[in-house]
């Protein structure tokens, strides 16, 4: 049982540049929360999704997409990385809104 | 704004000592209170949690004690031992969850 798998787990990327964060869960949850990590701010919410087809924005959503086309997975997308981006993202699910599985993060730098 | 505040980013402790994290939140409408732990390179895990009908919740060395006056909770590691540090967050649920900045424990053997 993988719980929630994060790909990829490191990846830099230039100025301009997109890329898609994939998250998968094997655990049939419902709920799915893309979050950032970063010094002195804890996690925060980018956006999250409660069940297949919908997506909702989350404290800090701007520069970021999101889709829950498959239940299972939740992408998170930058379609023009800035520096600012540079950040830890983590991925979560849950049955609902009691208590989250994590998975291991993807380190992001854009220089 | 933050409405979860962990105000001690870190914290060492003696090991077989007591390890007490604070949080405070700033939402009386929140009704249900986590802890997550967090190791280096991997994601956080849940630890413990409590509902605001309760004050306190004890699982087997980790205690959460919550203060809904003082819109404040605590976690209480007893015995603290090495394997303990790590970064531990708490989170407060209410349309989301919302989760302080951390407080990173080291144990000291």
């Amino acid at each position: 049982n993988a719980g929630v798998t994060q790909t990829p787990k490191f990846r830099v990327l230039k100025t301009g540049q997109s890329m898609t964060l994939l998250c998968a869960q094997d655990m049939n949850h419902e709920y799915m929360y893309w979050y950032r990590q970063d010094p002195g701010m804890g996690l925060r919410l980018i956006h999250y999704s409660v069940g297949e087809g919908t997506t909702a924005k989350g404290e800090v959503p701007d520069g970021y997409n999101v889709s829950r086309l498959k239940k299972q997975n939740f992408l998170l997308g930058l379609e023009s990385a800035a520096p600012s981006q540079t950040s830890v993202y983590f991925c979560a699910s849950s049955l609902g809104h009691r208590g989250y599985t994590f998975g291991s993060g993807t380190r992001l730098t854009v220089v | 704004d933050q409405q979860v505040k962990q105000n001690s980013p870190s914290l060492s402790v003696q090991e077989g000592r007591i390890s007490i994290l604070n949080c405070d939140y700033t939402n009386s409408m929140f009704d249900y209170f986590l802890w997550y732990k967090k190791y280096p390179a991997e994601g956080p895990t849940f630890l413990i949690s409590i509902s605001s009908i309760k004050d306190k919740n004890e699982d087997g060395r980790f205690t959460v004690f919550l203060n809904k006056s003082a819109k404040h909770l605590s976690l209480h590691i007893v015995p603290s031992q090495p394997g303990d540090s790590a970064v531990y967050f708490c989170a407060a649920s209410g349309n989301q969850f919302y989760f302080g900045t951390g407080t990173s424990l080291t144990v000291i053997p």
